[in-house]
């Protein structure tokens, strides 16, 4: 267990609809990270959170948008959503804002009809 | 973004065979690390390098950093079943973050 916490686990839902996914990383760790795992692409950095504030940003598309609540949980917001936006999201924390070990929750599966 | 690319992309090995990953990037890197990772799991760090030429050993594997810390290597001795899974390499540039590989799927068949 990583102690990174992913809501939900998995996720149907149709094309052009929105979908919320929810992460909730280890205790004391001021970073969250999120990442696209899909077949043909790997895993890819979408973009970062530090202590609250956006520090880095990676392939994430404009119908994407995430954020960090000041209770350090974090909110991956996927809207007008197309087939090609099914993939497995996963969440990472780590203590720092740069380097450091990345610590995994175990993923959002999210298929698009 | 960096591109790191993984070789090779499939391994299936019988157990007890020694097998080699590689990790290759045109982007020096300040750190780079090795995950691996189990079906419906997230990764999970197996090792981070960071000085060009460094070795380090973690029981049945070993990990290399380039001397000019543009790739790296893991090699697994004696391959068992537990070790089946995604390895993935991580690299980072200076103040960046870490970008992932294409990725190793390996399968070692009792």
């Amino acid at each position: 267990d990583s102690g990174v916490t992913q809501t939900p686990k998995h996720l149907i839902t149709a094309t052009g609809q929105r979908v919320t996914l929810r992460c909730s990383p280890r205790s004391g760790d001021l970073s969250v990270y999120w990442y696209q795992q899909s077949l043909d692409q790997g895993l890819q950095f979408l973009i970062q959170y530090y202590n609250g504030e956006e520090r880095a940003k990676g392939n994430i598309l404009e119908r994407f948008s995430a954020q960090q609540f000041p209770d350090l949980h974090s909110e991956l917001n996927l809207s007008s959503l197309e087939l090609g936006d099914s993939a497995l999201y996963f969440c990472a924390s780590s203590l720092r804002g740069l380097g450091g070990e990345l610590f995994f929750g175990e993923g959002s599966r999210l298929t698009v009809l | 973004t960096q591109l790191l690319e993984q070789s090779p992309q499939f391994l299936s090995i019988q157990e007890g065979e020694n097998l080699t990953v590689y990790c290759n990037s045109s982007s020096v890197f300040s750190s780079l690390q090795w995950y691996r990772q189990e079906p419906g799991e997230g990764p999970v760090l197996l090792v981070t390098v960071v000085t060009g030429g460094e070795v380090k050993k973690l029981k049945r594997l070993t990990f290399q950093f380039g001397d000019a810390r543009k790739d790296s290597s893991l090699h697994i001795t004696a391959a068992q079943p537990g070790d089946t899974g995604l390895y993935l390499c991580a690299g980072a540039e200076t103040g960046n973050q870490f970008y992932f590989g294409t990725g190793t799927s390996l399968t070692v068949i009792p």
